[in-house]
């Protein structure tokens, strides 16, 4: 069958480093955005989430941004580790809906 | 937390035949479930919203007589694969909003995901 979507981008970072991932959404109206992390072969996982009426929010080791005006978010990872290997998504909800960006796929170079 | 298990996580089946797939909110009641099909190296692409109780709601482009949902109660939705052919192989991976479905107010906790084989 045709597979659907663009193929995803890559990241390398050494281990130690800090990664930088970014995503472009489309709905102004979105109002709340998600990053997921996706292990080989299993489900997508929850990192970390925020809502349209802040710009920054952090946790451990990961903090996102999100800029409205050009409907832009970033994932940073601090201090890149082997196990944060991965697929990395952002996911808008717009109404009762979430929707999928392309994703960045993560390697961690030890 | 909220977890939603999925089964099963592989099936190979023939051509023709049909095929479904559970998920499962085990913690936690979901009124609302989404059904996502992923091919490889490619993001989630959103197949159909499951409801309790109420017709499925599809996206443009994907068939409602071959890809079969039902949400039968607050904790279980199926997807069957009727019909299937090669080209129907993928990944296919359930979610479900960790409570009430609300904008801006729920995150999504996944299924590890169904890997369906064609031969």
């Amino acid at each position: 069958g045709e597979s659907v979507g663009l193929h995803l981008p890559t990241l390398s970072v050494q281990e130690g480093d800090n990664s930088i991932i970014n995503c472009a959404y489309s709905n102004s109206a979105s109002d709340y955005f998600i990053w997921y992390k996706q292990e080989s072969g299993k489900g997508p996982q929850f990192i970390i989430d925020i809502r349209s009426n802040m710009d920054k929010r952090q946790g451990q080791r990961v903090t996102v941004l999100l800029n409205k005006t050009v409907k832009h978010l970033s994932l940073q990872i601090a201090a890149t580790q082997p196990g944060d290997s991965a697929v990395y998504f952002c996911a808008e909800n717009t109404g009762n809906q979430f929707y999928f960006g392309t994703g960045t796929s993560l390697t961690v170079i030890p | 937390g909220a977890v939603v298990s999925q089964h099963p996580s592989r099936v190979i089946c023939k051509s023709g035949t049909s095929v479904k797939i559970e998920c499962r909110s085990l913690d936690f009641q979901a009124t609302t479930m989404f059904w996502y099909r992923q091919f490889p190296k490619k993001s989630l692409m959103l197949m159909a919203t499951s409801n309790e109780g109420s017709k499925a709601t599809y996206e443009q482009g994907v068939e409602k007589d071959k890809f079969l949902i039902n949400h039968a109660s607050l904790t279980l939705s199926t997807l069957t694969v009727t019909s299937a052919h090669p080209e129907d192989s993928s990944f296919y991976i359930c979610s479900a909003p960790n409570g009430p479905f609300r904008s801006g107010a729920n995150v999504l906790t996944f299924g590890a995901g169904s890997r369906l084989t064609v031969l």
